[in-house]
């Protein structure tokens, strides 16, 4: 069965600091991957994606991952954090033929001023 | 071009009863699924429907259904609701173009709380 692990719940980080969040997949063929962030009483947004192609993807707000398909992985990375990225970061994954995404627990991302 | 709308966003009900939420997509977009959210299970997958049909289905009791109109809106129904059914209940829509795989456009969810 396909999942998403994204194993840190809580990460702090500084302002200008750079920032990576950790997710890991499991799923037998070559999954589509998905980053969404989640602002307090809000819906999710989609940060970026990965379908096929250049493993390096980027996003909006300066956001970009990499896919490893060697580590299963697709980590989301920022060279420098703003206060406004404070949010909740969630990965998913949707395989070929169902838009049912599965979506990693997610991670809370605290910036200190 | 308008985003995923939900209405309405915030709802209280009492245990036993049912309510229905609906979802209008993405102006062009012909797939709507539906997302539970909670603090304890995070997000759950509940269903998928595109031309009017169901697709996909989660791992959900009978109580929760839903449908979707030929104008590709969505609705979700919880009947007998219990205590574990407060959730954000989020939809999302996509192109859904045949050969090709697209994203989910979120919206805002509808926050429910059963008493």
């Amino acid at each position: 069965a396909q999942s998403v692990t994204q194993p840190d719940i809580h990460i702090t980080v500084s302002e200008g600091a750079s920032l990576e969040l950790r997710c890991n997949y499991s799923y037998g063929a070559t999954p589509y991957l998905f980053w969404y962030v989640q602002s307090p009483g809000q819906g999710l947004q989609l940060l970026l994606k990965y379908f096929s192609g250049d493993t390096l993807v980027q996003g909006i707000k300066g956001f970009e991952a990499e896919f490893k398909r060697s580590q299963s992985s697709f980590n989301l990375r920022k060279p420098s954090v703003h206060w406004s990225d404070a949010a909740e970061y969630f990965c998913a994954v949707g395989t070929s033929g169902t838009y049912k995404y599965i979506f990693g627990t997610g991670t809370r991302l605290k910036v200190l001023a | 071009k308008a985003g995923v709308t939900q209405t309405p966003r915030y709802l209280i009900k009492t245990r036993g009863q049912q309510v229905t939420l609906s979802c209008s997509p993405i102006s062009g977009h012909r797939s709507v699924s539906w997302y539970q959210q909670t603090p304890g299970q995070g997000l759950q997958f509940l269903f998928e429907y595109f031309s009017e049909t169901q697709r996909n289905k989660g791992n959900f009791p009978g109580r929760f259904s839903g449908r979707q109109f030929s104008n590709s809106r969505s609705e979700m129904n919880v009947s007998t609701l219990e205590l574990g059914d407060s959730a954000l209940y989020l939809c999302a829509s996509s192109i859904r173009i045949g050969g090709s795989y697209n994203e989910q456009f979120f919206g805002p969810g509808t926050r429910l709380t059963v008493l």
